[in-house]
């Protein structure tokens, strides 16, 4: 499979717990966005990276939450002492600089008791 | 700000009908870039279309249409002879030029469901 690929798929946590959601993007890309999708909404932009730095945050990124690309390849998403307030799809989205497509993976849906 | 809105929260159609998607957006860059996105079941959200804001020209593939007309603010998705298949939430999305489709502001989206 030559798509974006995201681990967990689900995941169910009690409140406080830490989380983290790993993206592999499409081989080559150098661009990789992470957004957020609430029931009934549109996505959000959240951050994204260019290789291994992250040139954007959005203010919806509040401190309990990190993302990292260490290598310039794959990418996680943490969020420490999770809140009800958490519970969305955290999708993640790749490209290669020079293209005007998103490819998208099929997200890692959070629910937070 | 940018913004995007899309009013029709969902709409149900019979396969063979042709249905339009309304997208009006707000911004006030002069150069920006419209996106339509289908979001079926499965999550994953698929690229159906960009448009530069320069560009006002209708697009047609296949079954879809698009018709962009900036006086109106409006970028409105057209599926002629709807199918089973067409069945998926739509997103229409804008992003600042500056930052070519980095970030995507999106609509709330359209639930569209083809009745067989």
């Amino acid at each position: 499979d030559t798509g974006v690929s995201q681990d967990p798929r689900h995941k169910i946590t009690k409140r406080g717990q830490n989380v983290t959601f790993r993206c592999d993007p499409i081989s080559e890309h150098n661009r990789l966005y992470w957004y957020r999708q609430t029931l009934g909404q549109g996505p959000e932009f959240l951050t994204y990276f260019q290789n291994e730095a992250q040139l954007e945050k959005s203010r919806l990124l509040s401190d309990r939450f990190s993302a990292e690309r260490p290598k310039g390849s794959f990418s996680t998403l943490e969020i420490q002492r999770t809140e009800q307030g958490d519970s969305a799809m955290y999708l993640c989205a790749s490209k290669f600089i020079t293209t005007g497509e998103l490819f998208f993976g099929e997200g890692s849906r959070l629910t937070v008791l | 700000a940018q913004k995007v809105t899309q009013a029709q929260t969902e709409i149900s159609v019979v396969e063979k009908e042709d249905v339009t998607l309304d997208c009006v957006y707000e911004t006030r860059d002069t150069t920006y870039y419209l996106f339509w996105y289908k979001q079926p079941p499965s999550g994953e959200l698929v690229f159906l279309i960009r448009r530069n804001s320069f560009d006002e020209q209708n697009e047609i593939s296949g079954r879809y249409s698009w018709n962009f007309q900036k006086s109106t603010s409006s970028f409105n998705f057209t599926i002629t002879a709807s199918q089973v298949v067409d069945s998926a939430v739509y997103f229409c999305a804008l992003s600042d030029a500056n930052f070519g489709n980095e970030k995507l502001t999106f609509g709330t989206g359209t639930r569209l469901t083809i009745i067989p």
